[in-house]
């Protein structure tokens, strides 16, 4: 019930293309969702967040997509760049029922290709 | 600001050896935590505190201690190194004033640890 499924592990997409990462969770308390950006020999970045109460929110070239009733979320990232070439994390929480702690999936090593 | 400081970046140590993974904030976060992360498993949480003098276990606390007692400070302590403590560990902190609402966590560089 706590865990957070991530996938896939790896993905290469062309430069210009749409990254998509998917997630999904089994506990319907979670109502907090971000995503983390991680560069090699760094520590994760907040990308994007969102709540359970919108489908959609969309930051410049990012998008996350909530499905509640399929218990899953995505990161979608439109005219991808080699920058973007990066290690990305779903994360979820409980709010003050755990303290605010992130439950993390795997996390997807993405790679854009020139 | 400096955001969060950790040091060392990289350490070996060998079996039953202890030592003291330190983490540091300028940003006046009362929430900090310790999480190690492992290939294929993302991140795990070790230990927290929601402000100076109040710890609490995360999901993998054993073998590690923590103590609080400003608000800028959160050591991180292996007691008895294992092989299986070998992982790269992050400190992370965030504003979270009497924990009313999630708020970002900004991480550290991170801290390498090899236990041979």
């Amino acid at each position: 019930q706590q865990q957070v499924k991530q996938s896939p592990q790896s993905l290469i997409v062309q430069k210009g293309g749409i990254s998509i990462i998917n997630c999904a969770y089994e506990n319907t308390a979670f109502d907090y969702f971000p995503w983390y950006q991680q560069f090699p020999g760094k520590g994760p970045a907040l990308l994007i967040a969102i709540r359970p109460d919108v489908s959609e929110k969309k930051e410049g070239r990012f998008t996350i997509s909530f499905n509640k009733s399929a218990k899953q979320f995505s990161l979608h990232i439109m005219d991808s760049q080699p920058g973007d070439s990066a290690t990305y994390f779903c994360a979820a929480s409980r709010g003050w029922k755990s303290n605010y702690q992130l439950i993390w999936g795997a996390g997807t090593k993405l790679i854009i290709k020139p | 600001n400096a955001g969060v400081t950790q040091t060392p970046k990289f350490q070996v140590l060998k079996t039953g050896q202890s030592m003291t993974l330190q983490c540091a904030q300028d940003m006046n976060h009362e929430y900090m935590s310790w999480y190690r992360q492992d290939p294929g498993m993302g991140l795990r949480l070790i230990h927290y505190s929601v402000g100076a003098g109040i710890t609490d276990q995360g999901e993998v606390p054993n073998g590690y201690n923590v103590s609080r007692s400003t608000t800028e400070d959160f050591p991180l302590r292996l007691l008895s190194a294992a092989p299986s403590q070998t992982s790269v560990y992050f400190c992370a902190s965030s504003y979270s004033s009497n924990l009313q609402k999630q708020e970002t966590q900004y991480f550290g560089p991170g801290t390498r640890l090899l236990v041979l």
